[in-house]
């Protein structure tokens, strides 16, 4: 299976920072990438797909990059609503893998 | 708007097995892809494996032995069955719609139901 590792696991940021999520694969998966923004509680929200593409309605504070192994999700200008914590999946093969997961908190 | 909701019993023996259901209302089991992907007490998620709506599925190796998912049309569900759990899957359990016909990302998600093994 193709493992997903992202960094930092956890990390504290303030309102109006700039933040970048990093996520490395085990082996190339091109850009069939897709990044998901779960709060407590709640369900996992589709955020990015093909690396990069926004899903509508996602704030264009996001943006997403990456091919191959080394991908990230930005968030340009932090606002309250972004905490949660942020996961990355790869659909290139089967079975399909998440990494660990991202806090970002306040 | 499609809208998922899982329903099943939140305590299962050890042994037994665990047996989940997921509602589609507002929309068709057609052309989608349909999964089942677990949320451990400690966070991670992993993907347990899909069924399409032709009925074709594939598992996540890791319960392949003990994993079987199934459609009814009639009743627009599908549903899951992991047999001979153990205090491991223990966790809450998610169905999810593939994004756009696809099984590129998943983008609608049910509300999830925690289930808890336990002798």
């Amino acid at each position: 299976a193709i493992r997903m590792t992202q960094s930092p696991s956890s990390f504290s940021a303030s309102i109006g920072d700039r933040v970048t999520i990093t996520c490395r694969a085990s082996q190339g998966i091109s850009s069939y990438l897709a990044w998901y923004q779960q709060k407590p509680g709640k369900s996992p929200k589709l955020l990015v797909t093909a690396a990069s593409t926004l899903q509508s309605g996602v704030p264009s504070r996001f943006s997403g990059s990456g091919s191959g192994t080394d991908f990230s999700l930005t968030i340009s200008c932090l606002q309250s609503d972004d905490f949660a914590t942020y996961y990355c999946q790869q659909y290139y093969d089967y079975p399909r893998t998440f990494g660990q997961g991202t806090r970002v908190e306040i | 708007q499609v809208q998922l909701r899982e329903s099943g019993p939140g305590l299962v023996k050890t042994s037994e097995t665990l047996s989940l259901t997921c509602n589609v209302s507002g929309g068709s089991l057609s052309s989608h892809y349909w999964s089942w992907i677990r949320q451990s007490p400690g966070g991670g998620l992993e993907w347990l494996g899909y069924i399409y709506y032709s009925g074709s599925t594939n598992y996540n190796p890791s319960f392949e032995s003990r994993l079987t998912i199934s459609l009814d049309t009639s009743k627009n569900q599908f549903s899951l069955k992991l047999s001979s759990v153990t205090a491991a899957d223990t966790a809450l359990y998610y169905c999810a719609r593939g994004f756009s016909r696809l099984d590129y990302g998943m983008d609608v998600w049910g509300q999830g139901t925690t289930v808890t093994v336990s002798s």
